[in-house]
This record gives C-alpha cells, sequence and structure tokens, in this order.
C-alpha cells in the first residue's frame, strides 16, 4: 500500500481565484492521478501525471483550467484555477500500486 | 464503452445481518474488480481485489465474487456493524489498461 498526504484538506475559496492542491506520497511511483468527485457522483479522472513530461488529460478537462506540476517520483500539484461554483468538488490524488489505485485523503473545496 | 453499475438506493439493515452490495458492469469482462469504503468527505479506501479468473475473494468479515456469466460482483459483510455504515465503491479495470473505471457507489447503513 501507500501513504499519500493532501493538502489542504478542506478549503472555502472565492469564485474567479485559484487554489493549488499539493499530495506526497511516501514512496517513489511513476504515475500518479487526479480524480474530481462532485457531490453525489462518481469519480473522474482528471488527468494521469508522470515525472518529467506533460500531463495526459481526460476528455472535458483542460490544461489552462487544471494545471498540473511533477517534479519527482514523490510529489505532484494540482490547480484548479479562476474557480467557479460548478468546481466545488473534491479532488483526490491516486497512485496505482499493483493493478489497485490507493487515494490520498481528498481535498474538498468548496467555491463561493 | 464500460459502465459500471451501482444500486443508487441506500441499504438499510440490522446490526449482525449480512449485507450484500451489487456491482454489475454492462460491456466486457474486466481483468479485474475492486471494492473500495468511502466515509462523507473523504477518500476512498481499498478494500478487495478480485481477478477475472478467480470466484470469490475473502478478506475478515468480508467476501467479493466475481460472476462472469451474470457480469456481476457481489461484496458481502457478514456481521455488520453500525461501524460498516459508509458508501461502497465498485470499480473495474480492463486488461491492458491501469485506469479503474468507477461506480456511484452504494449507501449501506447499519442500524444498531
Amino acid at each position: 500500500s501507500a501513504v499519500i498526504s493532501q493538502k489542504p484538506s478542506r478549503d472555502i475559496c472565492q469564485r474567479g481565484t485559484s487554489l493549488t492542491i499539493q499530495c506526497q506520497v511516501d514512496s517513489q511511483v511513476t504515475m500518479m492521478f487526479w480524480y474530481r468527485q462532485q457531490p453525489g457522483q462518481s469519480l473522474t479522472l482528471i488527468a494521469t501525471a508522470n515525472q518529467g513530461s506533460e500531463a495526459t488529460y481526460e476528455s472535458g478537462f483542460v490544461i489552462d483550467k487544471f494545471p498540473i506540476s511533477r517534479p519527482n517520483l514523490t510529489f505532484s500539484t494540482l490547480t484548479v484555477s479562476n474557480m467557479s461554483p460548478e468546481d466545488s468538488s473534491i479532488y483526490l490524488c491516486s497512485v496505482d500500486l499493483g493493478n489497485t489505485i490507493y487515494f490520498g485523503e481528498g481535498s474538498w473545496l468548496t467555491v463561493v | 464503452s464500460q459502465k459500471i453499475e451501482q444500486n443508487s438506493e441506500a441499504l438499510n439493515i440490522q446490526e449482525g445481518k449480512t449485507a450484500t452490495l451489487t456491482c454489475n458492469y454492462t460491456n466486457y469482462s474486466p481483468a479485474y474488480l475492486q471494492w473500495y469504503r468511502q466515509d462523507p468527505g473523504r477518500g476512498p479506501v481499498f478494500l478487495l481485489l478480485i481477478r477475472e479468473n478467480e470466484k470469490e475473494k475473502r478478506k475478515e468479515r468480508l467476501k467479493v465474487t466475481f460472476d462472469t456469466t451474470l457480469k456481476q460482483s457481489l461484496f458481502h459483510i457478514t456481521a455488520s456493524q453500525p461501524a460498516d455504515s459508509a458508501t461502497y465503491l465498485c470499480a473495474e479495470t480492463a486488461g491492458g489498461s491501469y485506469i479503474p473505471t468507477f461506480g456511484r457507489g452504494t449507501s449501506l447503513i447499519v442500524h444498531p
């Protein structure tokens, strides 16, 4: 398994601002994943982040809105830019170890 | 495309009974099925993984089955406790992929 730490765990953000979520893993991993879970919905993959290359975004998500950094094998950040109330969600960092996805505790963002 | 279907209605049971949750997939047989537990506002926690060629997997009070004929996985919690109350997510991973598709989850409420 893996221990995944996310910061912040929770925040209330003003419309139009940006927030960066940090994710730290206790071991080196090749791929890290960022998911979003809107209220009452399932998990939706935003992007896959590999160290040393550009993140790969899923359909409906773009780099300008969700820029991602992956400076090393244990750390990644996701920025939610120019936030609107529709961005209110739980954002989850995760890693794949042996065909199983392990998640961080999540960052619960509320945009007002 | 593959869809994962879980009952959207909450399952209410009495403490001590066996809870059974259902996960159906619509298309191809996944290489793996995973079950996760999610508490409100928190990230999902991995519980069990079952492979396509396995019929059943157990871990303490948990049991998962995989029926490729019915295109279904069942998740059982025996001797359920109020602390088992949570949302349980099913996820499938296709062969050759590392990104699972998640269902919406089923809420389990265990009454004392």
